[in-house]
């Protein structure tokens, strides 16, 4: 089954302890994303890369950190978290390329609540 | 900075009716937009995309527009049930490389039994 999947679904944590949420899809994507979910905020984008070891900064990017070492993962880095980081994060993926960009799948969520 | 804006942000109507819902982005140099759904505490559910160079889109009972040059689309629902009921979002991505997307806040739809 085509998917993007994310883990954890739920972490509570706390102020500054380094934390990482891994995202995979298994759709051979080029692009992958990560947004973040807020009330009265709506989605934001916090990281986009285009391919393997190809990554650029989205709308809020500060206090997060990705990598693309294998074109099926993305994982998304936090440092040192802080409670307004606290969200609902969303990894995405489509293709990219010659096929240009066509619709963008989207994992299942990860609530973050940092104390 | 493109922004995207959605309306009603919520809407309530009564099983059968065709509704519309609205999306406007300020900035026309869009690469292509895509409407999603939303169901409460969920990932988001692709429904329609639409390229910058296409009209319309349809998929059952939706049907999506887009209007560049006014900086519009719409997402037409019609004979609304209650399983409609989610949050709507539209997504545009940008200029020739589309690499950034910028989503609306959604609207909130309850279709009443």
């Amino acid at each position: 089954e085509a998917q993007v999947t994310q883990n954890p679904r739920y972490l509570i944590t706390v102020t500054g302890k380094k934390l990482t949420v891994t995202c995979s899809q298994n759709m051979n994507h080029e692009y992958m994303s990560w947004y973040r979910q807020d009330p009265g905020l709506g989605l934001r984008q916090i990281y986009y890369s285009m391919n393997v070891e190809v990554t650029d900064k989205g709308d809020v990017p500060e206090g997060y950190k990705v990598s693309r070492k294998e074109k099926r993962n993305f994982p998304l880095i936090l440092e040192s978290p802080s409670p307004n980081q606290t969200s609902l994060y969303f990894c995405a993926s489509s293709l990219w390329g010659g096929h240009g960009y066509n619709e963008q799948f989207f994992g299942p969520g990860t609530r973050l609540t940092v104390l | 900075k493109q922004e995207v804006t959605q309306i009603p942000a919520a809407l309530s109507v009564p099983e059968g009716e065709n509704l519309v819902l609205n999306c406007s982005f300020t900035d026309s140099a869009i690469y292509n937009l895509q409407w999603f759904r939303q169901d409460p505490g969920k990932g988001l559910t692709s429904l329609l995309l639409i390229q910058s160079s296409q009209r319309e889109q349809t998929s059952g009972r939706l049907n999506a527009s887009l209007d560049k040059s006014s900086g519009r689309s719409t997402l037409y629902i019609a004979a609304s049930q209650p399983g409609d009921s989610a949050t709507y979002l539209c997504a545009v991505r940008l200029g020739t490389s589309g690499s950034r997307l910028t989503f609306g806040e959604g609207t909130q739809l309850t279709v009443n039994p």
